[in-house]
């Protein structure tokens, strides 16, 4: 089946910071997105981005469909952008989401 | 709108009871998927169900069965519970069957003891 990986595992920054976390998988998608897991287990939806580029305030991502990758970008990051990153594809032929192996992110004061 | 609910919020549970979960999808979605996320992991896909049938399965044994009703809203049952079912579970509405944004609701933190 398809491997979704995630880079960085675990990332530390300093509030203010920027960064880049990346998602690559191993066969062709219909459908990716962005989540971010609060520590109460919440999974909030960044982006839907099978292929392009999106921007929703300080965050943006980039799926190149045909390279099979995805990078979403965290600028002037603050406290609360702590948490799990994941990306999620849904492999063509399917219906269903495989999430990747997550970015733990935490951003200190 | 309302978002994607989930009941109950926590549950404890012994071995080899049945569990039964429950998730309302947002307003206007018509198909709901569950997840199973263990702890220090990434949600496992457990099945799908579109205008209530079943149109995708993960790797989950029979125990794990589930339901969509008129309304679109969906239970999850375990039975024989084992510990290793000790996870939270995940519910996601969508609009569409892997073809659009999937939205989450807070999740069900079952404890099997």
């Amino acid at each position: 089946g398809i491997q979704v990986e995630q880079s960085p595992p675990d990332l530390i920054l300093q509030e203010g910071a920027n960064s880049t976390l990346r998602c690559n998988f191993s066969d062709s998608v219909n459908n990716l997105q962005w989540f971010h897991q609060n520590p109460w287990g919440q999974l909030i939806n960044l982006f839907y981005i099978p292929s392009g580029t999106k921007q929703n305030g300080r965050l943006s991502a980039t799926t190149v469909a045909t390279e099979r990758y995805s990078l979403l970008y965290i600028s002037s990051s603050q406290t609360t952008d702590s948490g799990v990153y994941f990306c999620a594809v849904v492999p063509s032929g399917t219906y269903k989401y495989i999430f990747g192996t997550g970015t733990r992110l935490k951003v200190l004061a | 709108e309302t978002g994607v609910t989930q009941s109950p919020t926590h549950l404890i549970k012994t071995r080899g009871q049945q569990v039964t979960l429950r998730c309302s999808s947002q307003s206007g979605h018509n198909t709901v998927s569950w997840y199973q996320q263990a702890l220090g992991q990434g949600p496992q896909f457990i099945f799908q169900y579109y205008r209530e049938e079943e149109n995708g399965r993960g790797n989950f044994p029979p125990r794990f069965s589930g339901l969509q009703f008129p309304n679109y809203s969906s239970e999850l049952n375990v039975n024989a519970l084992e510990l290793d079912d000790s996870a939270l579970y995940l519910c996601a509405s969508s609009l569409a069957a892997g073809t659009d944004t999937q939205y989450f609701g807070p999740g069900t933190r079952l404890t099997v003891l």
